[in-house]
């Protein structure tokens, strides 16, 4: 089972500044299936990003993804406040298609 | 609008049963792979199990194999997962997600609990 460790486990930071969250692979995701979701209180998660870097329709383009093998990036280059919840990293190369713990990403 | 509407959930006692269902609508949900995914109270989501456009195909997480079974009736645009034998550590909301790995599209959920 490939495991997925996010980091870091919380992010504070204000409106407006750019959030880098990673997401690190224990064997390398194949083909980059690695994909984001975004889960507010809740609500049902969401998809971001999938094929590693590819938005799904209708994400903003402030949000980006990155990274290849076993390190992987997603990038919120301008919070926006309803941009603070919890982002999950999701590999799909290989089964079980595991998550990530999940990166809280607050207000400061 | 696509939308998947799951039933089925509620409390059981460790050891029974529960057969929980998904209604698609808004797709041809015989082209596309389906998945349930679970996600346990303050934690994070657990894919399941998943099951081709067809039903010819199907995987489950190690945790559920030989106790979970993910079934599809096209017919009716529904897709099934019969649960049995059921542990506390069973106890999530579990949704059904269109695709078989990526999941684009959730449904709201239903809360599965297993006490005694």
């Amino acid at each position: 089972e490939i495991v997925l460790t996010q980091s870091p486990d919380t992010l504070s930071l204000s409106p407006g500044e750019r959030a880098t969250l990673s997401c690190r692979a224990s064997q390398s995701v194949s083909s980059n299936y690695l994909a984001w979701y975004q889960q507010k209180p809740g609500q049902v998660p969401r998809l971001l990003i999938y094929g590693a870097s590819s938005r799904d329709a209708g994400i903003p383009d402030r949000f980006s993804g990155g990274g290849s093998g076993t390190d992987f990036t997603l990038t919120i280059s301008r919070l926006d406040p309803e941009d603070f919840a919890v982002y999950y990293c999701q590999q799909y190369g290989r089964s079980p298609h595991t998550f990530g713990q999940g990166t809280k990403l607050e207000i400061k | 609008e696509v939308q998947l509407v799951e039933s089925g959930g509620g409390l059981v006692q460790p050891g029974g049963s529960l057969r929980l269902s998904c209604a698609a609508s808004g797709f041809n949900f015989n082209d596309y792979w389906m998945s349930w995914v679970r996600q346990a109270p303050g934690k994070g989501p657990e894919w399941v199990a998943n099951i081709k456009g067809d039903g010819s195909e199907k995987d489950y997480v190690d945790s559920v194999k030989g106790r979970f079974t993910i079934s599809r009736e096209n017919g009716k645009n529904s897709l099934y997962l019969e649960m049995n034998s059921l542990t506390v550590e069973d106890t999530a909301v579990y949704y059904c997600a269109r695709g078989g790995a990526v999941a684009g599209v959730w449904g709201q959920g239903t809360l599965v609990t297993v006490s005694s």
